[in-house]
């Protein structure tokens, strides 16, 4: 059962520019929206998360915005840089089931140089 | 500080054999949950301890089992492997029970054939 569509599936980008990976869930009781970003050989690692209740929350070059209504969410990396070049997985979770982490399919990030 | 620690790497199994796999959380985390990744996949949730429990069970047989012991590590045991469970298996440690701040390992490697 998919409760996390993420999109796209692969995604080429020139070093400068602006990254950009949708996801959309189906279960309103998610209550916490990650982003982990994975290198070959290597375990995921959280990037940025963002609750419900608010719309946008910015680190650094990582920007995650937030659409309750719509029920989507969207990682935007400003500035791509070649280590950049990763796979990242949205994810959803809620406190009532314990914090399992449901993982989007993924995303290959390539930046060119 | 140490991070999540998976043993062995890498392990390639016979179908119809059992394998069994191991972690050592992040010091002072109490809570481990197991993640199966095949490849090009996002992480699927197996299952998640918390004081030696199981505390939540994502959609796998009862052939896959668990434990958690005392100091917190924990183990995945998987009986009657089939050639569908070759994948990456991480395990991911937390501070407290139901606390979103997982810290994954870089995960074993298990190839069936």
């Amino acid at each position: 059962q998919q409760q996390v569509k993420q999109s796209p599936q692969s995604l080429i980008v020139q070093k400068g520019g602006i990254s950009i990976i949708n996801c959309a869930y189906e279960n309103t009781a998610f209550d916490y929206f990650p982003w982990y970003q994975q290198f070959p050989g290597k375990g995921p690692a959280l990037l940025i998360a963002i609750r419900p209740d608010v719309s946008e929350k910015k680190e650094g070059r990582f920007t995650i915005s937030f659409n309750k209504s719509a029920k989507q969410f969207s990682l935007h990396i400003m500035d791509s840089q070649p280590g950049d070049s990763a796979t990242y997985f949205c994810a959803a979770s809620m406190e009532a089931s314990g914090s399992r982490l449901t993982f989007g399919e993924g995303t290959q990030l390539t930046v060119n140089p | 500080e140490t991070g999540v620690t998976q043993s062995p790497t890498h392990l390639i199994k016979t179908r119809g054999q059992q394998v069994t796999l191991r972690c050592s959380s992040q010091s002072g985390h109490n809570t481990v949950s197991w993640y199966q990744q095949a490849l090009g996949q996002g992480p699927q949730f197996i299952f998640q301890y918390y004081r030696e429990e199981e505390n939540g069970r994502g959609n796998f047989p009862p052939r896959f089992s668990g434990l958690q012991f005392p100091n917190y590590s924990s183990e995945l045991n998987v009986n009657a492997l089939e050639l569908d469970d070759s994948a990456l298996y991480l395990c991911a440690s937390s501070l407290v029970h139901g606390n979103y701040g997982y810290t994954f390992g870089s995960g074993t490697r298990l190839t069936v054939v």
